[in-house]
């Protein structure tokens, strides 16, 4: 069964633009989280997806953004990016019956 | 409120346990996790445990919840050099709609030599 794949690895950006990120989950998952990886700050929470629906989200300015489609794949969307938005950003996926939640691989945000 | 701590570092001998610690202050945590992560990849999932049991061995890997003192305990048996890697202790905080949104500790690095 494959894992949870994310796309691009790695990237590359400079201050002012905007980012997508993309994630896929593992098949029969619906539910999508994605996290923030940095040095100083650790793992945070950004926001959840759930049959499109955005459920839960974090404490995040609204620069951070997200979607989810029919079939689960979720997108994140950084705007007017800052040198702080480097980071790790981590997909996660589970079943809606299960607490079980998968990583995938990240994405390597590197912000100029 | 929501936090999560965990030693930073942690050395072993090769084929001794390990035990790493960790402490969560949400009361209302209903699950807890320990995670793996290796360099340059994502987490690993390695097990976890519902918050009204006491223990749960899985292997090599036994965790130990003391609710009462919100202390998270994971025990490697016969550590491997393999083992070394950043071990992430997190607490699912209940939400509207489901239990996804995970508190995660600093990270504890575990360092394992012959």
């Amino acid at each position: 069964k494959a894992g949870v794949t994310q796309t691009p690895r790695y990237l590359i950006k400079t201050r002012g633009q905007q980012v997508t990120l993309s994630c896929s989950p593992i098949s029969g998952h619906r539910s999508v989280s994605w996290y923030q990886q940095t040095p100083g700050q650790g793992l945070q929470f950004l926001f959840e997806y759930f049959s499109e629906t955005q459920r839960n989200k974090g404490n995040f300015p609204g620069r951070f953004s997200g979607r989810q489609f029919s079939n689960s794949r979720s997108e994140m969307n950084v705007s007017t990016l800052e040198l702080g938005d480097s980071a790790l950003y981590l997909c996660a996926s589970n079943r809606d019956t299960s607490y079980e939640q998968y990583f995938g691989p990240g994405t390597r945000l590197t912000v100029t | 409120g929501e936090d999560v701590e965990q030693s930073l570092f942690l050395s072993v001998r090769e084929g001794d346990s390990s035990v790493i610690n960790c402490t969560y202050t949400d009361s209302s945590s209903t699950y807890l996790y320990w995670y793996k992560q290796e360099p340059g990849a994502g987490l690993q999932l390695l097990t976890y445990i519902f918050s009204n049991m006491d223990m749960k061995q899985d292997q090599r890997l036994t965790v130990l919840l003391n609710k009462k003192d919100k202390h998270l305990s994971l025990r490697i048996a016969d550590t491997q050099t393999g083992d070394s890697a950043i071990y992430f202790c997190a607490e699912s905080i209940g939400l509207d709609g489901g239990y996804n949104k995970l508190i995660f500790g600093a990270g504890t690095r575990l360092a394992v030599h012959p």
